[in-house]
């Protein structure tokens, strides 16, 4: 079991909300990431991070942002959260490329999000 | 567009029975990485193959990678029930540019009859 977190679990909002989801791991890893996934579809990478301060957009374009200010913790923020919005939301780590086990990513439980 | 594409989408089979899932992919890659994904939860790391490799085995699994034809298989033998879950395939692409992270298939669903 990978030692990554992400709450909360289930989220049902109202349109115009602002909405973080939280996500952390304890295994000291350089590199996060989220993704995206729709019911029964492939996962697509909203964001990453290689390291405190660092932020990148991923390959699908996504209203949401984050932020890096320490290692272990990478929430995901939407500040108007509308219907388009709901999805499942996965977090993910890795340690730094060249590292031992890096070319590996540990994934949360996952936040199923729905908006109203 | 999408980099890995397993099939069949979906595979039904009887307890016992060994599972195969497909995966093809287009442009050239460091790795590539099977998961599991059970549902409603986070993805576990199954098995991965680098690029100079043609098969690997953990366990009850067996990956198989063809770069020429840009396709990989897994193989799960003697499947149990908890072998139902959703597969996908993930690449580490080596394409220098573009977004950092592993690309998705969008998974073969497999359900194992008791």
């Amino acid at each position: 079991e990978a030692d990554i977190y992400q709450t909360p679990r289930y989220l049902v909002i109202g349109t115009g909300k602002k909405i973080t989801l939280e996500c952390s791991q304890t295994m000291g890893h350089d590199k996060m990431y989220w993704y995206q996934q729709d019911p029964g579809m492939e996962l697509h990478l909203i964001h990453y991070s290689y390291g405190v301060n660092s932020t990148e957009k991923g390959d699908l374009s996504s209203e949401s942002t984050v932020s890096r200010i320490r290692t272990e913790h990478f929430p995901l923020t939407l500040e108007s959260a509308r219907p388009s919005h709901t999805s499942q939301y996965l977090c993910a780590s890795s340690a730094l490329a060249g590292g031992p086990g890096s070319d590996t990513q540990y994934f949360g439980p996952g936040t199923r999000l729905t908006v109203l | 567009s999408q980099q890995g594409e397993e099939d069949p989408q979906a595979l039904s089979i009887q307890e016992g029975e060994n599972a195969t899932m497909n995966c093809s992919y287009k442009t050239s890659i460091n790795n590539l990485q099977w998961y599991r994904q059970n549902s409603g939860r986070g993805l576990v790391h199954l098995i991965l193959i680098r690029s100079n490799e043609r098969e690997k085995h953990s366990g009850r699994l067996r990956v198989t990678l063809d770069t020429s034809k840009k396709s990989s298989s897994l193989l799960i033998t003697a499947s149990r029930a908890a072998d139902t879950a959703s597969y996908f395939c993930a690449t580490d692409a080596n394409s220098g540019g573009g977004a950092d992270g592993l690309t998705f298939g969008k998974g073969t669903h497999l359900i194992i009859q008791p």
